[in-house]
């Protein structure tokens, strides 16, 4: 059974159009992270959301962490084809990560 | 920012080979090291935690006698898989933390693509 439900698991998109990726769980998390991933190298942390109904942005993406602390999701807004890539989930519990099986992203110009 | 190395890259052997990965912080003490597994097309799974001076802790399902981890100095961490089967090829990553705090961030390393013929 998979902690950290990730959906969709790809998505294909144009330039320009707007994305939301989601990340969903029944258990709760002190904390959530997102990550970016190329192939062939480790994780690239993106952002950390503590507070439940945390909105952070960083550029045009925006992360939202649930009131309850149980998901999450990711928005990009206007993706560009340096935005492919894989995004994954990650959220703290126990004192140890837990990740999702991510969800990649391919912006097509 | 924080760099964490790990090395070598790539590596493919033989069956019943061993092979050792260094994991090293390169700009910061890491009190605390993970190592995780990546197959194809999934998530990264933790297979073990390791603190500095003290045994490392292995998750469920994970051969302590298998994967062996050693995290001698707060720099560097090694894991060294003993006689490496064909269903140990897969990506494996390791991160450090500064701070024994589980809020401390996680930097990554790069990974080792192991592959076994």
């Amino acid at each position: 059974t998979q902690l950290l439900e990730q959906s969709p698991q790809f998505l294909s998109i144009q330039e320009g159009e707007n994305l939301t990726v989601y990340c969903n769980s029944s258990s709760v998390f002190s904390s959530l992270q997102w990550y970016r991933q190329e192939p062939g190298e480790g994780p690239v942390l993106l952002v950390t959301v503590v507070t439940g109904g945390e909105v952070k942005k960083l550029k045009r993406l925006t992360f939202q962490f649930g009131d309850a602390r149980k998901d999450s999701s990711l928005h990009i807004t206007a993706a560009q084809p340096g935005d492919t890539g894989l995004y994954l989930c990650a959220g703290l519990r126990s004192e140890k990560l837990v990740f999702g099986k991510g969800t990649k992203l391919t912006v097509n110009p | 920012g924080a760099v964490v190395s790990q090395h070598p890259s790539w590596v493919i052997c033989k069956s019943g080979t061993s092979v050792k990965i260094e994991c090293r912080s390169l700009d910061f003490q890491a009190t605390t090291m993970f190592w995780y597994r990546q197959f194809p097309k999934q998530s990264l799974m933790l297979m073990a935690t390791s603190n500095e001076g003290s045994k490392a802790t292995y998750e469920q399902g994970v051969e302590k006698d298998k994967f062996l981890i050693n995290h001698a100095s707060l720099t560097l961490s090694t894991l060294t898989v003993t006689s490496a089967h064909p269903e140990d090829s897969s990506f494996y990553i390791c991160s450090a933390r500064t701070m024994a705090h589980s809020n401390q961030p996680q930097h990554f390393g790069d990974g080792t693509r192991l592959s076994i013929l």
